[in-house]
């Protein structure tokens, strides 16, 4: 079956960066686009960015653009999310989902605090 | 970007009567594919948000039949017939049709 396991959240200063990681199994990884989506605390869902199947094109929300970066290693069956410049606005459960929104990770958390 | 907006926020139902929520989109949802792609996911306390419905009426895999989805352009609408205790969360509507992919504020269904 579909599994997607986020790992690497944590608590982090402002200005600094986390990585983010969700491994994927149950299916061919290498065929697939991904997105991260982040949730506040009691908020709803932030598209955050996506990337293609095979790494070639990638998007990023404008309030993150330029600070995170989103990679991926499909020998690996692993999505990631490199997080630099990190606000405290950047504070929220981040998911990844797989291309259609069918399938979502269960979310790892980031907390952004001094 | 595409503002996509739900109405009611909230909507306490009481068991077995039926739901409906509604979402409008700031612009057409219409890809130049042909394609309409709005989906609904619902997200239970504690728990990811799960899809429900793609391209605007499609259940997805293991969707009870209670839901449905309907619309076209920019206004959506997904029903539940007959609520159940296990449809408590939050529904959101969101679009793919344009980066960035949007989604709506999110809507409350809760038990009277």
């Amino acid at each position: 079956q579909v599994q997607l396991v986020e790992s690497g959240g944590g608590v982090v200063q402002p200005g600094g960066s986390l990585r983010l990681s969700c491994a994927a199994s149950g299916f061919t990884f290498s065929s697939y686009g991904f997105h991260w989506v982040r949730q506040s605390p009691g908020k709803g869902l932030e598209w955050v960015a996506f990337i293609r199947f095979d790494g070639s094109a990638t998007c990023y929300a404008d309030s993150v653009k330029g600070r995170f970066t989103i990679s991926r290693d499909n020998s690996k069956n692993t999505l990631y999310l490199q997080m630099n410049s990190l606000r405290d606005e950047d504070t929220a459960v981040y998911y990844c989902a797989k291309e259609g929104v069918d399938y979502w990770g269960q979310g790892t958390l980031v907390t952004v605090s001094p | 970007d595409i503002v996509m907006t739900q109405t009611p926020l909230s909507s306490p139902v009481t068991l077995g009567q039926p739901a409906s929520i509604s979402c409008r989109s700031s612009q057409s949802l219409v890809h130049s594919d042909g394609n309409t792609y709005l989906s609904w996911l619902q997200q239970r306390p504690g728990q990811p948000p799960r899809l429900l419905i793609y391209k605007i009426s499609n259940r997805f895999s293991g969707v009870p039949d209670r839901f449905s989805g309907s619309g076209a352009g920019t206004d959506f609408t997904l029903k539940i017939s007959r609520v159940e205790a296990e449809d408590v969360g939050v529904y959101y509507c969101t679009q793919a049709t344009q980066f960035p992919y949007t989604f709506g504020q999110g809507t409350k269904l809760e038990i009277k």
